[in-house]
């Protein structure tokens, strides 16, 4: 089955640096990968999803890239902010034949500091 | 609050009792999911439902645990005489298939202790 890894486990930053957090995943048939952001006590909630058949995709502060070679995907967020702060989970999955089962990293805590 | 619901939200248990969580999706939602969450980890896949019909379960499902969607709306997951290992955070989440996207809707949770 699908393995995903993700790194780092926590990240600390200033208020307005970049971040970066980076997958990589096992199965060369996956073909999309979703990111999750965890506030504490919060449900995950997507925030941004790229499929296969694209390199980058970007909504404002955060963009995503794939390198499907590799096998390996990472999260971009520019300028952060405080709010910005929570627990990022990445997935991967093949998404046909009927069957879509998300693998989640074991996600990353971003921590913004004012 | 129309997105999906877990209860209980919180479960404290002694070894070797059952417990039952319920789920209630997103309504026109047909797919729904179980995972599990520990402290520190991401989401594990538990099983998940199209409609009433159970399509896969993960094979470190211990068969201890149940999980039913009779009329294909709401779930119900059980776990028979618990143990202490399966204390944690139990996540439901639902999605519409045959979408472009893959979104899932989690709920909040049924957080498990058992002691």
């Amino acid at each position: 089955g699908e393995n995903v890894e993700q790194h780092p486990s926590t990240l600390s930053v200033q208020e307005g640096d970049s971040a970066v957090i980076k997958c990589t995943y096992s199965d060369s048939a996956s073909n999309y990968f979703p990111w999750y952001k965890q506030e504490l006590g919060k449900r995950p909630q997507l925030i941004i999803d790229i499929r296969s058949n694209v390199g980058e995709k970007k909504d404002q502060r955060i963009a995503v890239t794939l390198n499907k070679t590799a096998k390996h995907f990472s999260l971009h967020i520019t300028e952060t902010q405080p709010e910005d702060s929570a627990v990022y989970f990445c997935a991967a999955s093949l998404t046909s034949g009927g069957s879509y089962i998300p693998t989640f990293g074991r996600g990353t805590s971003l921590i913004v500091h004012p | 609050d129309t997105g999906v619901s877990q209860d209980p939200r919180h479960k404290i248990t002694k070894r070797g009792q059952n417990v039952t969580f319920r789920c209630d999706p997103i309504s026109e939602h047909n797919r729904l999911y179980w995972y599990r969450q520990t402290l520190g980890q991401g989401p594990e896949f538990l099983t998940y439902f199209q409609n009433e019909a159970q399509l896969e379960k993960s094979r470190l499902l211990s068969d201890r645990f149940s999980a039913e969607r009779p009329k294909g709306s709401f779930s119900t997951l059980e776990i028979q005489r618990t143990e202490q290992g399966d204390s944690a955070m139990y996540l439901c989440a639902s999605s519409l298939w045959n979408t472009n996207t893959g979104e899932l809707f989690f709920g909040e949770g049924s957080r498990l202790t058992v002691l």
